[in-house]
């Protein structure tokens, strides 16, 4: 079936701009992660949903950023007021049971 | 929380030769030990796994072995191709009662030479 997608693959943002970023998970898989990784550096944890509420939110780096998900499926995660070092890649994963969380393309963005 | 140490950075072999990365975890309490490839510009993909009542798992050229006495657990690739290149992470989950959140190494630059 399909994996999990997410848009746009890229986004450049001007800095103090307001950002979207959309998870599309597997479907049924009722857990999704948000990361972030940095140029050569390893995955950052943001924050996890089970169904459509957020029992961790721990990762994420300021209050700038936010996220939500609908109908225990799509995600996404807002970044508001967009710093220079938010540039990175955003990777969302989904799992449907514990710790085998599957990857998608990730949202490389660049604020300017 | 948890935090996972990951060596070496960088590693180069010969094709044919065998590749070892190693992972230290700090929580005693985590119990799943998962492995991600990731290649230039792509999603990190899943390729083994290990939770804590195994010692070791093979899969192909693939085996993973875990010590949860020592809190360290390994990847071993043999008969490494150029086709393995690639950056390798390794993850811990379990600990703290956060059993759903993976904690990643820095990563490991994997280049087999041909």
């Amino acid at each position: 079936g399909a994996g999990v997608s997410q848009s746009p693959s890229n986004k450049v943002t001007e800095k103090g701009k307001d950002v979207e970023l959309r998870c599309d998970p597997i479907s049924g898989h009722t857990a999704l992660y948000w990361y972030r990784q940095s140029l050569g550096q390893g995955l950052e944890f943001l924050i996890y949903f089970q169904g459509n509420s957020a029992p961790d939110k721990s990762g994420l780096p300021s209050d700038r950023f936010s996220a939500e998900r609908t109908g225990g499926s799509v995600s996404t995660l807002t970044i508001q007021r967009t710093q220079q070092e938010d540039s990175a890649v955003y990777l969302c994963a989904s799992s449907d049971r514990v710790g085998e969380q599957y990857f998608g393309p990730g949202t490389r963005l660049t604020v300017t | 929380g948890e935090n996972v140490e990951q060596h070496p950075s960088t590693l180069s072999v010969q094709e044919g030769d065998s590749a070892v990365i190693k992972c230290t975890y700090s929580d005693s309490a985590s119990n799943y030990f998962p492995w991600y490839k990731q290649e230039l510009g792509k999603r990190p993909q899943l390729i083994i796994d290990i939770r804590s009542n195994v010692g070791e798992k093979k899969d192909q050229r693939i085996a993973v072995t875990l010590n949860k006495t020592a809190k360290h657990f390994s990847l071993h690739i043999t008969e490494t191709q150029p086709e393995d290149s690639a950056v390798y992470f390794c993850a811990a989950s379990g600990g703290g009662g956060s059993n759903y959140k993976l904690t990643f190494g820095k990563g490991t630059l994997l280049t087999v030479n041909p």
